[in-house]
């Protein structure tokens, strides 16, 4: 199947910096990215639609600000938390639509955990 | 609106033994509905799909799910559990009516013994 790589897979920072995690797909083009938050032994929360060339589209709640999410190319999305707190500590997972897919399937990144300290 | 209800937030089978994993979906669309995995600290793959063709649906390493629509159920069986099936598994419903953005539920932990 297709691949979506995450970078870093683990972060930990100091409180107040900023840190940008990459979600790429590999081996396809992806118009549309997904980006999730996922709290521990809790599900998946969609925070933002990220869509190639234009601005995303947040989920109510999430702040625009504060993640910063960028989807400059076909094969890549970043996802940066500015000025970071203890309480933006969590999981990060990212998902990838094939473009040229028939059935239209996500394909999800491993994951990046990001602890604050 | 799309919702989706895990019934049992854990779920202990032993060895070779069945395993069921409930899950009631709401949608005002026909949906698309998934199952996916996580195993600690990793990302989600999927399991299986149904998306309006049969209803039995086969997935990956032995597991399968049939969408009952006057139930509104999507129940994940396999018939023998094993010892590396032990992860957390979602079910999840497509959003149609969007953007096709994923609502997931709540997850059910399942725990494989001996």
């Amino acid at each position: 199947g297709a691949v979506v790589s995450q970078h870093p897979s683990r972060v930990i920072c100091k409180s107040g910096t900023s840190v940008k995690i990459e979600c790429r797909s590999l081996d396809f083009q992806a118009t549309t990215m997904f980006w999730y938050r996922q709290f521990p032994k809790k599900s998946l929360m969609l925070m933002a639609t990220s869509n190639e060339g234009s601005k995303a589209t947040y989920e109510q709640g999430v702040e625009k600000d504060k993640f910063l999410i960028n989807h400059a190319s076909l094969t890549l999305s970043t996802l940066t938390v500015t000025s970071a707190h203890p309480e933006d500590s969590s999981f990060y997972i990212c998902s990838a639509r094939d473009r040229g897919g028939l059935t239209g399937e996500l394909f999800f990144g491993e994951g990046s955990r990001l602890t604050v300290l | 609106a799309q919702s989706v209800t895990q019934l049992d937030s854990h779920v202990s089978v032993s060895e070779g033994t069945p395993v069921l994993l409930r899950c009631n979906y709401s949608s005002s669309y026909s949906p698309s509905l998934f199952w996916y995995v996580q195993h600690p600290n990793k990302g989600l793959q999927l399991l299986l799909k149904y998306t309006s063709a049969a209803t039995l649906v086969k997935g990956i390493n032995g597991f399968e799910a049939e969408f009952k629509k006057s139930e509104t159920s999507f129940h994940l069986t396999k018939p023998s559990a094993h010892m590396s099936d032990a992860a957390e598994y979602f079910c999840v419903v497509s959003d149609r009516g969007g953007y096709n953005k994923l609502i997931f539920g709540a997850g059910t932990r399942l725990a494989v013994h001996p």
